[in-house]
């Protein structure tokens, strides 16, 4: 079964600071795999997926298939990168739905 | 577009009563997806729709929840009869289909059951 791991529940940075949030799935599979983010008040909304290898307001994410890591940086956080941030799986040619982590809450300290 | 649309955005109810929650999709999408988010278990999907079709409903946690797509455009999740377990936040989401397209999702419903 696929899972989505995101082993801290709370992190907590200075603006200016770099920033790591972890994500680890378990697929057998090639993977799809993308970053949802929740803004305070805001609905959830995609932040990046790695199939387009881009940057997204400073965010990059790279997929690590040996080590089943999908982990999202950001090299010097901003007060306005604070929000909930999900990691999600789905299946390269399988089913569209979507596995969730249980979210990262990440606080950028002033 | 407006984008995906849910109401009520609250809802407060009594044990024992139906709940109707609802959602509108983005136009020109073709699946739909309702999701449960709690503080305990993160948000787990309860089913999709493609094409109006229910393909996976293996996240539904019994039979008082029950979910439609009387047309293309729209969607209900019903639990009947509620109970205080049930309390979260329901969201809905709706893309073009395909593993690779993104969701976009609704501002979700928040339920409350006493």
């Amino acid at each position: 079964a696929q899972r989505v791991t995101q082993p801290e529940k709370l992190l907590s940075v200075f603006k200016g600071a770099p920033v790591e949030l972890k994500c680890n799935y378990s697929y057998s599979g090639s993977p799809e795999l993308f970053w949802y983010v929740q803004y305070s008040r805001q609905r959830l909304q995609l932040l990046l997926r790695h199939i387009s290898r881009e940057s997204i307001k400073g965010f990059t994410a790279d997929l690590n298939k040996g080590e089943t890591s999908f982990h999202l940086k950001k090299p010097f956080a901003q007060e306005e990168d604070s929000a909930m941030y999900y990691c999600a799986l789905s299946t390269q040619g399988g089913s569209e739905k979507l596995v969730f982590g249980k979210g990262t809450k990440l606080t950028v300290n002033p | 577009d407006a984008g995906v649309i849910q109401s009520p955005r609250h809802e407060v109810t009594e044990m024992g009563q139906e709940v109707t929650l609802r959602c509108k999709l983005i136009s020109g999408h073709n699946s739909l997806f309702w999701y449960r988010q709690t503080m305990m278990r993160g948000l787990e999907l309860l089913i999709y729709f493609n094409n109006n079709v229910p393909i996976d409903d293996s996240g539904m946690p019994e039979d008082r929840f029950s979910a439609k797509m009387p047309n293309a455009s729209f969607s209900t999740l019903k639990i009947q009869p509620s109970e205080p377990r049930d309390s979260a936040v329901y969201f809905c989401a709706s893309s073009l289909g395909g593993s690779r397209n993104i969701q976009y999702f609704g501002a979700g419903t928040r339920l409350s059951v006493l």
